[in-house]
């Protein structure tokens, strides 16, 4: 099956600072997405990204289907953006989805 | 987007006793919904595979006869946590099938604490 890796495992900003989420798979997917799951649990889609770039106000994503891996951009941290990122992917959408170890973002005032 | 509703959110129930939890696809139908569980500090893993009108399938190392999967509708999927324990205890989270729109649509998720 497809192996994820993500990276760093933890990370721990100051609030308005930049970070660089990354996601590594080891074989071709049709689909990827980030998620960002907050301290109640609750798993908010932020990007469906396939391949190509997208924003979404202070995030944005990158992915480089060919060369297998995923970027999620954090600029100008808020302490609401702590939580776990998940990359998550699935060939196609009968398929289960298979989630990345997740990076753990703390946001510090 | 779609909508995958769970219910309930958070259930504290006593160790022995059983716990449904359930999940309805609320703009669409769904032939296939997934369950999957997190430990804490931990990644979300799958459980099994349910499929309207037939069998679930389920994911090796799931206990098929402790978490029962009914999928009686193209709407609703429900998993049953039978004699709960401790052990029991995570975070459980369902996801449909859209078909058309082929991103991952989840739940709410439910937070089950067995005592």
């Amino acid at each position: 099956g497809i192996q994820v890796e993500q990276s760093p495992p933890d990370l721990i900003l100051q609030e308005g600072a930049n970070s660089t989420l990354r996601c590594n798979f080891s074989d071709s997917v049709n689909n990827l997405q980030w998620f960002h799951q907050n301290p109640w649990g609750q798993l908010i889609n932020l990007f469906y990204i396939p391949s190509g770039t997208k924003q979404n106000g202070r995030l944005s994503a990158t992915t480089v289907a060919t060369e297998r891996y995923s970027l999620l951009y954090i600029s100008s941290s808020q302490t609401t953006d702590s939580g776990v990122y998940f990359c998550a992917m699935h060939k196609t959408s009968y398929d289960k989805v298979i989630f990345g170890p997740g990076t753990s973002l703390s946001v510090i005032p | 987007g779609a909508v995958v509703s769970q219910h309930p959110s958070r259930v504290i129930c006593k160790s022995g006793t059983s716990v449904k939890i359930e999940c309805r696809s609320l703009d669409f139908q769904a032939t296939t919904m997934f369950w999957y569980r997190q430990f804490p500090k931990q990644s979300l893993m799958l459980m099994a595979t349910s499929n309207e009108g037939s069998k679930a399938t389920y994911e090796q190392g799931v206990e098929k006869d402790k978490f029962l999967i009914n999928h009686a509708s193209l709407t609703l999927s429900t998993l049953t946590v039978t004699s709960a324990h401790p052990e029991d205890s995570s975070f459980y989270i369902c996801s449909a099938d859209h078909r058309v729109n082929t991103e991952a649509f989840f739940g709410q998720g439910t937070r089950l604490t067995v005592v």
